[in-house]
Parts: structure tokens; C-alpha cells; sequence
């Protein structure tokens, strides 16, 4: 089992939708969560950055993370079309530990 | 703030000859770096950690004298692949981060490799 699973998609949306992207990890050490905006062949941005279990939100994005299910959330609101990329979910342990450990990625579409 | 570079952004080589990629902090002192290799429709894996003045540290299956990485200064890390082969074609792609150890990573745009 990867220790982060994360449904590839690929997931197609009308331009303002709600749009709920998920993963599950099985690794009980872990304590810090991403999610990362990857558009075509270019390098991962960073959207959200989350300690332990509870919402963040900044904008039109708010990430969950529920530590008792282990599972991590996304969501956009008002969906746009330059929201269009691959979501990647990631998380690390901390401590001496900082290496990221990624799920396949979502790939999303937006239709105008 | 928090750019990172990379160069090339693709390159195209023989088979058996050595590419050499560069990750550069462009706007902070990045005490470790991170490279990634991405085939496609997959994830990032991670192929090294590295910290500045220190010898990489490989993840398992990572063959540290085909995939060299030196991390000679503050600003700048190298990935070399060495006797490139097909399979060695994929997306590179760096990370920084500011702290020992990781914390939050910047992420470069990538390298393009085919080996042909």
C-alpha cells in the first residue's frame, strides 16, 4: 500500500462548481499536509500548507485534514478555468524527517 | 520571494553520455534541496536530499554514481546523470527550502530529459 493514495481522475467540472479533491495516507507519523497546483510540465506550486487535524482556508481554497481517518481534502470554490491542473496532495513527519511523500496527483479540468 | 530556477528547462542527449542539471535559489539561501524524478502520469518521487556542504543522502533504489548531486554552495545545487540512458528520460524537477532539515519546499520548473 503507498502511503499516499490519491484518486488520479481525471475529474471535469462546469466553471464555477464546488470541486472536492481527497487522499488517505496510512502513515500515523505523519503531521504536515500539502496540497500542490502542478500545471502541465511545469514544476508543483504550493496552495495550502497544514499542521495536524483542521480546516484552512485562503480564498477559494480550503483544505481539511481529519487525522482520526487519516484523510486530507481540497476544496475550490467557485471553480475557474485557470484552476485547471494536476493537485497533488503531500505530506511529511517532521521533526529531523522533512521529506515530502506525494500522492499520484488529480488531474482537474474546468470547463468555461 | 521563494524562486528557483532550473537549467535547462529540456535537453535531448545520446545514450552513454552525462547531462548536467542546475537548481539555483534565486532569491533566498536554501541550506537544503530536494530532486525529484516525475515519469509521466505519475507522482514525485524523490531521488536525493541534499544540504549544502554535506554529501547527498539517496532514497533506496537511487544509484548515487549514476545520479551525482553536489550542493557546493548556498544558491546552487547540481544533478549529474552519467552514462544517460533511455530509461533514463523523465521530468526532473528540484526543490529548496530555507531550513535544515526541509519545512516548507519551493519547487523549480523542471528538466526535461530525453536520452535518445
Amino acid at each position: 500500500q503507498k502511503e499516499v493514495e490519491q484518486d488520479p481522475g481525471p475529474l471535469s467540472v462546469p466553471e464555477g462548481a464546488i470541486v472536492s479533491l481527497n487522499c488517505t495516507y496510512s502513515n500515523s507519523a505523519f503531521q504536515y499536509f500539502m496540497w500542490y497546483r502542478q500545471y502541465s510540465r511545469k514544476g508543483p506550486e504550493l496552495l495550502m500548507y497544514t499542521y495536524s487535524s483542521g480546516n484552512k482556508e485562503d480564498g477559494r481554497f480550503t483544505a481539511q485534514v481529519d487525522k482520526s481517518s487519516k484523510y486530507i481534502s481540497l476544496f475550490i470554490r467557485d471553480s475557474q478555468p485557470s484552476d485547471s491542473a494536476t493537485y497533488l496532495c503531500a505530506a511529511h513527519s517532521g521533526g529531523s524527517n522533512y521529506k515530502l511523500t506525494f500522492g499520484k496527483g488529480t488531474l482537474l479540468t474546468v470547463n468555461p | 520571494g521563494a524562486v528557483v530556477s532550473q537549467h535547462p528547462s529540456r535537453v535531448i542527449c545520446k545514450s552513454g553520455t552525462s547531462v548536467k542539471i542546475e537548481c539555483r535559489s534565486l532569491d533566498f539561501q536554501a541550506t537544503t534541496m530536494f530532486w525529484y524524478r516525475q515519469f509521466p502520469k505519475q507522482s514525485l518521487m524523490l531521488m536525493a536530499t541534499s544540504n549544502e556542504g554535506s554529501k547527498a543522502t539517496y532514497e533506496q533504489g537511487v544509484e548515487k554514481d549514476k545520479f551525482l548531486i553536489n550542493h557546493a554552495s548556498l544558491t546552487l545545487s547540481t544533478l549529474t546523470v552519467t552514462s544517460a540512458h533511455p530509461e533514463d528520460s523523465s521530468f526532473y524537477i528540484c526543490s529548496a527550502s530555507r531550513l535544515t532539515g526541509g519545512d516548507e519546499q519551493y519547487f523549480g520548473p523542471g528538466t526535461r530529459l530525453t536520452v535518445t
